[in-house]
């Protein structure tokens, strides 16, 4: 079966910049897709396909995606940015498969 | 807007079934899938399925084939999804969302959660 692996924690300073990392066997060769959610609500959609963005968004949200590695990439981080963020793929062993989610903490 | 709203919260015993509805608005519910994904307290994302609104036809997690039931009814633009043989360990959030094209497998419109409590 196909997994996903993600730190459970990433800090970042208040208007510097957070990446959270998304590993996988060969995960550049899937679209990978991540999700923001904050405590009692539901996940909402912040990259989908690797880099692309919802309508909105910020433009302070990114992704890319490459080789073992996917990333999404926080830029100007603020305070309401904290949050659980999950990445997303489907594999034909799989299907729909989640990494266990990084907790982002703005300091 | 679009928008799935959810069935209110079940407490359930052990070994019962819980029916779970989702009822979409806004767009044409049989031109996207629906997807079902669970939430254990404190814990990660979990995936359980898909139903394709149109056809009918569903993709269970393999975890859940033999307990879990997705069905629909297009004349009410709404998805149900029913676990059986509930047990404690399926105390969780449930969440539907929509799937944002056709086997992207991204889920771009969430529904706000059912919570279901499993509890003698």
């Amino acid at each position: 079966s196909y997994e996903l692996t993600q730190p459970l924690s990433v800090s970042v300073a208040l208007g510097q910049t957070a990446r959270i990392t998304c590993g996988g066997n060969n995960i550049g060769s899937k679209n990978v897709h991540w999700y923001q959610q904050k405590p009692g609500q539901a996940p909402v959609l912040v990259i989908y396909r690797d880099s692309n963005r919802p309508s909105g968004i910020p433009e302070r949200f990114s992704g890319s995606n490459s080789g073992n590695t996917a990333t999404l990439t926080i830029s100007r981080a603020q305070a309401g940015d904290e949050a659980d963020y999950y990445c997303q793929v489907w594999d034909s062993s799989t299907d729909v498969v989640f990494g266990g989610g990084t907790k982002l903490t703005v300091l | 807007q679009v928008q799935l709203v959810q069935s209110g919260a079940e407490v359930k015993k052990p070994g019962a079934s819980v029916k779970v509805s989702c009822k979409a608005s806004g767009y044409t519910f049989t031109g996207y899938y629906m997807h079902w994904v669970r939430q254990a307290p404190g814990q990660g994302l979990e995936w359980m399925g898909r139903i394709n609104p149109n056809s009918g036809g569903t993709n269970y997690a393999q975890k859940f084939q033999g307990r879990v039931t997705m069905t629909r009814d297009t004349s009410i633009s709404t998805a149900y999804m029913e676990l059986s043989r509930l047990r404690s360990d399926d105390t969780a959030v449930y969440y539907c969302a929509r799937e944002g094209g056709p086997d992207y497998y991204y889920m771009d419109v969430w529904g706000k959660g059912t919570t279901v409590t499993v509890s003698s």
